[in-house]
């Protein structure tokens, strides 16, 4: 099946601080990229859609200026959270469709933010 | 709007035991269902789906079925492996395919 990475898979940092997460396709071309976020023994909850060389769509209640996601590449989305504090501690998930349309989602492993 | 309730865990089995892990939906129109696996150190994988009321998906060994009047997709294995162990995610899409809701998971335990 489709591979898709994420890096890191863990990341400490310092409150203030921004921190870039990246989501690659590995063998697949992905026009659509999905990012999520999951708090502990919560549902995965859908942050953004983004589709390539054009902007992210966020979900209501997600602060784009905040959580800025890039998808330059067929292959690579990244999203960066800026000026890190501790709420934003989390596990992000990124998710690539080749299509628009019904295609399955392949979903990366996740990334540990943890924001001190 | 759209919501999946599933089960928590973690649920602890015997191999070669019977698993069902319950999962209800409410949604606004027709919804696609799904069921997602997720082993440890991995990313979710898709396991099954039924596009339709009364659909059967299966894969694996695991089935399950959509049941528009009890708005249920609950997911079945006969006889389960340590192998399965993972945390399973029931979900639902409905409109143009782009977005995933999901429940909160179940883990899955299978002991020798």
């Amino acid at each position: 099946g489709a591979v898709v990475s994420q890096h890191p898979s863990r990341v400490i940092c310092k409150s203030g601080t921004s921190v870039k997460i990246e989501c690659r396709s590995l063998d697949f071309q992905a026009t659509t990229m999905f990012w999520y976020r999951q708090f502990p023994k919560q549902s995965l909850m859908l942050m953004a859609t983004s589709n390539e060389g054009s902007k992210a769509t966020y979900e209501q209640g997600v602060e784009k200026d905040k959580f800025l996601i890039n998808h330059a590449s067929l292959t690579l989305s990244t999203l960066t959270v800026t000026s890190a504090h501790p709420e934003d501690s989390s596990f992000y998930i990124c998710s690539a469709r080749a299509g628009r349309g019904k295609e399955t989602q392949y979903f990366g492993p996740g990334t540990r933010l943890l924001v001190l | 709007g759209n919501s999946v309730t599933q089960m928590e865990g973690p649920v602890t089995l015997s191999e070669e035991a019977f698993l069902t892990i319950n999962c209800t939906y409410t949604a606004t129109g027709y919804p696609s269902l799904f069921w997602y696996v997720q082993y440890p150190g991995e990313g979710l994988q898709l396991l099954l789906k039924a596009t339709k009321a009364d659909d059967k998906g299966s894969n694996k060994g695991f089935e399950a079925t959509y049941r528009k009047e009890t708005t249920s997709f609950h997911l079945e294995k006969g006889s389960v492996q340590v192998s399965d162990s993972a945390v399973y995610f029931c979900a639902l899409e409905t409109g143009g395919g782009n977005k995933l809701t999901f429940g909160t998971g179940t883990q899955l335990k299978v002991e020798l």
